[in-house]
């Protein structure tokens, strides 16, 4: 088996502030993903990086940046805090291919004040 | 791009009875419809899938039933248990190896 490590888990911020989350996997997953929880709304993806050196735009890119720094590790950065925002952000993996489960970590808390 | 539609927010069930959860998709290229169940305090995880070359997938306790021709697949718990309450996502695999949820349905399973 393996593991999804998501730092932090907790994130407070200010408004304008630039945040940058960072996420592990264990697995040797080739695609890597990043999503928004909101309550009520599902999952929306932000960005994924499908090899070690891809990144793709999600349905909901802006006001984010991804990096894929190895195979192992993708970080996700908010590029300027929205005040009042709050909500779950998730990574997950998977091995390369559309049909495959998708493996996911413990998600980070986001509030901006 | 692919829309997936989850039908029910809320579902309450009494223990033993059945639970199903239906969702609709845009795409009739997709081909893989997994579900994800995500317990009060942690993340999602995997529960089932279905692919589109059949219509009918059981695991024990868990049913997915696909319709191609009305873009619609469903989940069905049957004799449920409290440990089903959480909640559950459907997914439509889209093209360019992306996942596209549903919106969730929260299950609560009461004695």
């Amino acid at each position: 088996g393996g593991i999804i490590t998501q730092t932090p888990k907790f994130l407070i911020g200010q408004e304008g502030q630039k945040l940058t989350l960072k996420c592990q996997q264990n697995f040797n997953h080739d695609t890597m993903y990043w999503y928004r929880q909101d309550s009520g709304k599902g999952l929306r993806l932000i960005y994924y990086s499908i090899t070690e050196n891809d990144l793709q735009k999600g349905d909901l890119s802006e006001g984010y940046d991804a990096s894929r720094e190895k195979k192992s590790s993708f970080s996700l950065t908010v590029t300027s805090a929205q005040k009042n925002e709050m909500a779950v952000f998730l990574c997950a993996s998977s091995i390369w291919g559309t049909n495959t489960e998708v493996f996911f970590g413990k998600g980070t808390r986001l509030t901006v004040v | 791009g692919e829309k997936v539609e989850q039908h029910e927010s809320t579902l309450s069930v009494r223990e033993g009875d059945s639970a199903v959860i239906n969702c609709t998709y845009t795409d009739t290229a997709s081909s893989y419809f997994p579900w994800y169940k995500q317990e009060a305090g942690k993340s999602l995880h995997f529960v089932i899938d279905i692919r589109s070359n059949v219509d009918r997938k059981q695991s024990q306790r868990l049913i997915v039933l696909l319709d191609k021709k009305a873009k619609r697949f469903s989940l069905h718990i049957t004799a449920t248990q409290p440990e089903d309450s959480a909640i559950y996502f459907c997914a439509v695999a889209s093209s360019g190896q992306k996942l596209v949820f549903g919106q969730g349905t929260i299950l609560k399973v009461y004695l």
